[in-house]
């Protein structure tokens, strides 16, 4: 059963600590989305790669947000410094970049910025 | 600026009837929209899409129903099931490749009262 992996689930760290949010895609999937869930915002995307290249991180405040894919298999969201406005829920979701017209989303990472 | 509004944030209705959620959208250029159903502490899953060319699709008990000229679309569930309750996301793109960027609202949470 094929699925969008996310590590760790939970996070809860210190103002001012770095943060990394893992994610796994599908095997074979060739795009990425991370998301972030608020109550006002609703899903807001972040950043997405495909075949590996960012393709639009204008959603991300890029002066403490970084997104990254170091190989297929892996996609890392950081945060550095994190401070307590980033609390939320960080999704992963990936595509096949075809015609298909589903983005499968992992579970999330709750992040909680003291 | 959300793109793509979810004004209810909630709804509850009795089992069996019918559920309608509500979506709006300000980009005319869009022209593929889904909807995802989210359950706690899981990530989003994808319920039911449709295209601009057409005015409605059904899937099962549900079905979503687009009015272009209004910007508008709606999902609605017949009959309801307390298992339906959840989190419902509209989402809106310039088209059905999954590599194009999803607009999504806020949400509205369904519960469906057994």
């Amino acid at each position: 059963d094929a699925r969008v992996t996310q590590t760790p689930r939970h996070k809860v760290t210190e103002m001012g600590q770095e943060v990394t949010m893992r994610c796994q895609p599908i095997l074979g999937h060739n795009t990425v989305f991370w998301y972030r869930q608020t109550m006002m915002q609703g899903l807001e995307l972040l950043a997405y790669f495909r075949n590996r290249a960012p393709l639009d991180d204008s959603g991300m405040p890029k002066d403490r947000f970084s997104a990254e894919m170091p190989d297929a298999t892996l996609a890392t969201l950081k945060i550095q410094p994190s401070e307590p406005r980033d609390s939320a829920v960080y999704f992963c979701a990936s595509g096949s970049g075809t015609n298909t017209d589903t983005q499968y989303f992992g579970p999330g990472t709750r992040l909680t910025v003291l | 600026d959300q793109q793509v509004k979810q004004n209810s944030p909630s709804l509850s209705v009795q089992e069996g009837r019918i559920s309608i959620l509500n979506c709006d959208y300000t980009n005319s250029m869009f022209d593929y929209f889904l909807w995802y159903k989210k359950y706690p502490a899981e990530g989003p899953t994808f319920l039911i899409s449709i295209s601009s060319i057409k005015d409605k699709n059904e899937d099962g008990r549900f079905t979503v129903f687009l009015n272009k000229s209004a910007k508008h679309l709606s999902l609605h569930i017949v009959p309801s099931q307390p298992g339906d309750s959840a989190v419902y996301f509209c989402a809106a793109s310039y088209g059905p490749n999954t590599g194009n960027q999803f607009y999504f609202g806020t949400g509205t949470s369904l519960t469906v009262i057994p």
